[in-house]
């Protein structure tokens, strides 16, 4: 089992809908979770982070954490063209300098 | 912008010869990664440093090695590259608890 799981897709959506992506971790000790988005040939750039449980919102990008199921996702509301990329979750485990640990991310494909 | 510089950006190298990669930041930050990004695999942890001449492994740091000399610089080096190291290396930094990337070296080994 990896330790951070996400479906690859491409996860497809008409522009304006909700787009949701989903990530599950298997390490209880997990306490910092990340989204970060990556265009093709380009490097990670972080868009959430959430560290206990509940929903947190930031413009269009909304993040919940269910620590109980393990489970983190971002919802994209109103989608757009220029949302389509990777999205790549991360967690990270109390005192690990940063240290973390990615999914192997969910390509998102925003149609017209 | 975490004021982050890779070098070089892409590079091809035949398999045996030795590999500097070099990550450079101007913010002064005292945790610094190297990553490794594949098809499949997703991004990797190499070694990170918790500051000058401190530095550990990670999950994949067979055939690398890495130095920190000075707080802006940390250098990753493959000993004697092989095509197995074919990959995109991304630096980091962190942040108040968040880590930001530079914008990647593509390497190829022949």
């Amino acid at each position: 089992q990896k330790e951070v799981e996400q479906n690859s897709g491409p996860l497809s959506v008409p522009e304006g809908a909700i787009a949701s992506l989903n990530c599950t971790y298997s390490d209880r000790g997990s306490q910092s979770f990340f989204w970060y988005r990556q265009y093709s040939g380009k490097s990670p750039e972080l868009i959430m982070s959430i560290y206990s449980n509940g929903d947190k919102e930031d413009g269009r990008f909304t993040a919940q954490l269910n620590k109980a199921s393990q489970y983190v996702s971002l919802l994209i509301r109103d989608s757009q063209p220029s949302d389509s990329a990777t999205y790549l979750c991360a967690v990270k485990r109390a005192g690990t300098a940063s240290k973390l640990t990615f999914g192997t991310g969910t390509r998102l494909q925003v149609t017209l | 912008d975490a004021g982050i510089t890779q070098s070089p950006r892409h590079k091809v190298t035949e398999t045996g010869t030795p590999v500097t990669l070099r990550c450079h930041q101007t913010e002064n930050h005292r945790y610094m990664y190297w990553y490794r990004q594949d098809p499949g695999h997703g991004l990797r942890l190499i070694h990170y440093s918790y500051g000058v001449k401190d530095t550990d492994k990670g999950e994949v740091s067979d055939g690398y090695s890495v130095s920190r000399s000075k707080t802006e610089d940390f250098l990753l080096t493959l000993e004697s590259a092989t095509s197995s190291q074919t990959s995109v290396y991304f630096c980091a930094i962190s942040f108040q608890g968040e880590a930001f990337f530079g914008q990647g070296t593509r390497l190829t080994v022949v």
